[in-house]
């Protein structure tokens, strides 16, 4: 069966420090992959997504970005984190070619300190 | 480019009320696959429901049904006799014909009140 891996699921970081995400997805091959954003409070914005090795299409600039070094691992990074980088960021994948569903990690709650 | 509406930012209710959380989308494409997740306060997102672009059906799984009108370009989603557990952050989503570029409303944060 498909599983999906974030981690990790809390992480205090300073200002100006860097971040690594990571995302991994293990039974499908070729998912597309997405990392959102979710403020306190706020809806789900959609930060990345990719639909291949290399492949990355930023929705809103930012202070982050992402790669995809193998095809079913994700990365989210930043070079230096800001305040306004805080939030609850979750991992997702769909499946190409299957009747389309968002299969959503746990998530990773960052505070920028 | 798609986009998804959820005018109500929050709703409260009172135990085995109904309400309706309303849903507008845009986008270009012909084939498209709407949906409704679940955001308890643990935070994971519960898939509640999958429609394509040509199936207008109504839909009803127990005390959850979901509207479907093509022609407003709206996929409501209703609970009948609410519960406290049904307190939670509800997402509709759009996502194209090829699962690519899946892109959510605001959300709607409903609170049942017992």
């Amino acid at each position: 069966s498909q599983t999906i891996h974030q981690w990790p699921a809390t992480l205090v970081q300073p200002v100006g420090s860097p971040l690594s995400l990571e995302c991994t997805v293990e039974g499908t091959s070729n998912p597309n992959l997405y990392w959102y954003r979710q403020a306190a409070g706020r809806g789900l914005q959609l930060l990345f997504y990719s639909v291949g090795i290399g492949q990355i299409s930023s929705e809103v600039p930012q202070n982050l970005s992402a790669s995809r070094p193998q095809d079913r691992q994700f990365i989210l990074s930043s070079k230096k984190l800001l305040l306004s980088d805080s939030g609850f960021y979750l991992c997702a994948w769909t499946s190409p070619g299957r009747l389309p569903e968002a299969f959503f990690g746990q998530g990773t709650r960052l505070t920028v300190v | 480019a798609q986009k998804v509406t959820q005018a109500q930012t929050e709703i409260s209710v009172v135990e085995k009320e109904d309400v309706t959380l309303d849903c507008v989308y845009e986008t270009r494409d012909t084939t498209y696959y709407l949906f409704w997740y679940k955001q308890p306060p643990s935070g994971e997102l519960v898939f509640l429901i999958r429609r394509n672009s040509f199936d207008e059906q109504n839909e009803i799984s127990g005390r959850y049904s979901w509207n479907f009108q093509k022609s407003t370009s709206s996929f409501n989603f209703t609970i009948t006799a609410s519960q406290v557990v049904d307190s939670a952050v509800y997402f509709c989503g759009l996502v194209d014909n090829y699962g690519q570029n899946f892109v959510f409303g605001p959300g709607t944060r409903l609170s049942v009140l017992p």
